[in-house]
């Protein structure tokens, strides 16, 4: 199986800052990437796909970037609607698999 | 808008049984696959199975393989998942989830969540 290992598991931050993500995987997985946003209680939330491509209607503010193993999610200006919990997911073979999380709350 | 719907859910003992199903409304599943996705509470996404559009074929994660088994009805716009000898660990909210666009692997449109309780 493939492990996807997130890092940091926490970030504080503040309205305004720019906010990077990373997320490592076990082996190459070419583009074959996610990230999703999720909130409490809530559905997850797909924000980026194949690594760097940006979801119909998510702000240009998310960017996604990376192949092979090292993959980057990057806010590049935290709006207060963006304090949730990011995870990204490979999608390179079964089983399919998620990084632990990434949360981001308030400084 | 995509609109996934669950029912299903609720508390069970340990080795019971219970049908989860997910209901799409405003679009048809029949183009899409499908899958199922669980949480436990306070922890993070874990997959669980996956169909194609023709139940052509079905994948498992290992935690479930010959415990749970994951079909659909086209013709009924629905997505079920049949699950078997459940254990303690099974308690989660399980969401179902449409691929985005074919067998990308991608999952752009969730439901609502279901929570499964598995306790005596």
């Amino acid at each position: 199986d493939i492990q996807m290992t997130q890092s940091p598991s926490s970030v504080s931050a503040s309205v305004g800052d720019r906010v990077t993500i990373t997320c490592r995987a076990s082996q190459g997985i070419s583009n074959w990437l996610a990230w999703y946003q999720q909130k409490p209680g809530k559905a997850p939330k797909l924000l980026i796909y194949s690594a760097a491509s940006l979801e119909s209607g998510v702000p240009s503010r998310f960017g996604g970037s990376g192949s092979g193993t090292d993959f980057t999610l990057t806010i590049s200006s935290l709006q207060p609607e963006d304090f949730a919990t990011y995870y990204c997911q490979q999608a390179f073979n079964f089983p399919l698999t998620f990084g632990g999380g990434t949360k981001v709350d308030f400084k | 808008q995509v609109q996934l719907v669950e029912s299903g859910g609720g508390l069970v003992k340990p080795g019971g049984s219970l049908r989860l199903s997910c209901a799409a409304s405003t679009f048809s599943i029949s183009d899409s696959h499908m899958t199922w996705i669980r949480q436990a509470p306070g922890k993070g996404l874990e997959w669980v199975s996956y169909i194609s559009s023709s139940s052509g074929f079905t994948y498992y994660a290992d935690s479930v393989k010959g415990r749970f088994t994951i079909s659909r009805d086209n013709a009924k716009d629905s997505l079920y998942l049949q699950m078997n000898s459940l254990r303690a660990e099974d308690t989660a909210v399980y969401f179902c989830a449409r691929d985005r666009l074919g067998a990308t692997r991608f999952f752009d449109f969730w439901g609502q969540g279901l929570l499964v309780t598995v306790s005596s």
